[in-house]
């Protein structure tokens, strides 16, 4: 595609539901990247992935976070048991390679919100 | 915890003026890159200045990176309303591929 899609744009949930989000990459992008921004804060790092594999997965905030991805291309992140302390914007990044210069380009992300 | 630390945390100026903020980070980098984002549009890279690199430009961008400060500052020049936005500063670290970002400085340019 053009650009990077998430989806859902907006989720809102109930505490201790699950919830997965969705990013599709730039096609041919190897790199993709996972990261959360909660209220006027700056991006917290989850995860990275290269092709399906996730060398780190250190900046999950739990057990609760887990991401996948399959085929070298779509990613879900999946929180289980939300909590409202989740609330936060998720954005997916993707990049041509896992590499010191390549630019990383951004999805819209997604707004969670846990009542 | 978040390495990069923007100064200030938000500007206003008026349209035509410069801004500059700064961005220090906690250790040896391969990269800093600057990014903006507004709530229209998201995040979109800006520049990106590798380690042995001390400034660059794009356009009206002017980033300066002081490895011995652990510090970069960016420079927009003759603002515009349209440059109102955050701007963080993200490092990668050597021997690694997680980005760090800073807190963001939110600029204000008032036509």
């Amino acid at each position: 595609g053009a650009g990077v899609s998430q989806s859902p744009s907006n989720k809102v949930t109930e505490k201790g539901k699950d919830v997965e989000l969705r990013c599709d990459p730039i096609s041919g992008h190897t790199a993709l990247y996972w990261y959360r921004q909660s209220l006027g804060q700056g991006l917290e790092f989850l995860i990275y992935f290269q092709g399906n594999s996730a060398p780190d997965k250190s900046g999950l905030p739990s057990d609760r976070f887990s991401a996948e991805r399959t085929g070298g291309s779509v990613s879900t992140l999946t929180i289980q048991r939300t909590q409202q302390e989740d609330s936060a914007v998720y954005l997916c990044a993707s990049s041509l390679a896992l590499g010191s210069a390549d630019t990383q380009y951004f999805g819209p992300g997604t707004r969670l919100t846990v009542l | 915890s978040q390495q990069g630390e923007e100064d200030p945390q938000a500007l206003s100026i008026q349209e035509g003026e410069n801004a500059t903020m700064n961005c220090s980070y906690k250790t040896s980098i391969n990269n800093l890159q600057w990014y903006r984002q507004n709530s229209g549009r998201g995040l979109v890279h800006l520049i990106l200045i590798r380690s042995n690199e001390r400034e660059k430009h794009s356009g009206r961008l002017r980033v300066t990176l002081d490895t011995s400060k652990k510090s970069s500052s960016l420079l927009i020049t003759a603002s515009r309303a349209a440059d109102t936005a955050s701007y963080f500063c993200a490092t990668l670290s050597s021997g690694t591929y997680k980005y760090i970002f800073g807190t963001g400085t939110r600029l204000k340019v008032l036509a």
